[in-house]
């Protein structure tokens, strides 16, 4: 089944950009990959999909400062122009034949 | 817009029972797929199960197979989470999550969880 590797905490300034990255586990390199955000005491909400043809689907309502890109088993969320709203956790997120599997998140600190 | 409301946790004991439900609005219910996800205090989410938009298939993350019960009622627009043995390591925010379309397990949509307690 696929893994899914995330630094557990970044930092950035307001105003800046951040790269967030997401590794999949050798072997599955088709697979599509998910981010998600989680506000302090909120429910996760669905940010973007990356698949594998390098096409993504963003959500609904997401601003453009939100961004994915993916190389090779590296996948990535790039947020530019921080807010102080974008602190939070972000997760990403994909499935194997029968099992859901989810990143260990990111905490995003914005200084 | 789609919405999902869960309801149905509480305070537990462990080896007791819950069933966990999520309404579902907005959309079409019977033709997605449907997830619950949990997330222990402090900790990152897990995948728990999924159903088919059908109800006949169905898939569980391996700390629960055998204990908990995924479920649908299309008619009802409402999906289940039958919780049955359970542990302290149970407790958790539970989320109910929209799938894609067949065989898209991407997370689209998720409601504002349930809490779970499971303490004597």
């Amino acid at each position: 089944q696929p893994v899914l590797t995330q630094s557990p905490s970044a930092s950035a300034s307001l105003g800046a950009s951040v790269k967030l990255t997401c590794t999949l586990s050798s072997g599955h390199s088709t697979y599509a990959i998910v981010w998600h955000q989680q506000q302090p005491e909120k429910g996760p909400r669905y940010l973007m999909k990356l698949n594998s043809d390098g096409s993504h689907n963003k959500g609904d309502g997401i601003p453009d400062r939100f961004s994915g890109s993916s190389s090779g088993a590296e996948h990535y969320l790039t947020i530019s122009s921080l807010q102080s709203e974008d602190e939070a956790d972000y997760y990403c997120q994909t499935w194997g034949p029968g099992i859901g599997v989810f990143g260990g998140g990111t905490k995003l600190t914005v200084l | 817009q789609v919405q999902l409301v869960e309801s149905g946790g509480g305070v537990v004991q462990p080896g007791r029972s819950l069933r966990l439900s999520c309404a579902a609005s907005g959309f079409i219910f019977s033709t997605y797929g449907m997830h619950w996800v949990r997330q222990a205090p402090g900790k990152g989410l897990e995948w728990v199960a999924v159903v088919s938009n059908d109800g006949y298939t169905t898939y569980y993350g391996d700390s629960v197979k055998g204990r908990f019960t995924i479920s649908r009622d299309n008619s009802m627009n409402t999906l289940y989470l039958q919780v049955d043995r359970l542990r302290p390591e149970d407790t958790a925010a539970y989320y109910c999550a929209r799938g894609g379309g067949r065989g898209d397990w991407s997370l689209y949509y998720w409601g504002q969880g349930t809490l779970v307690t499971v303490s004597s």
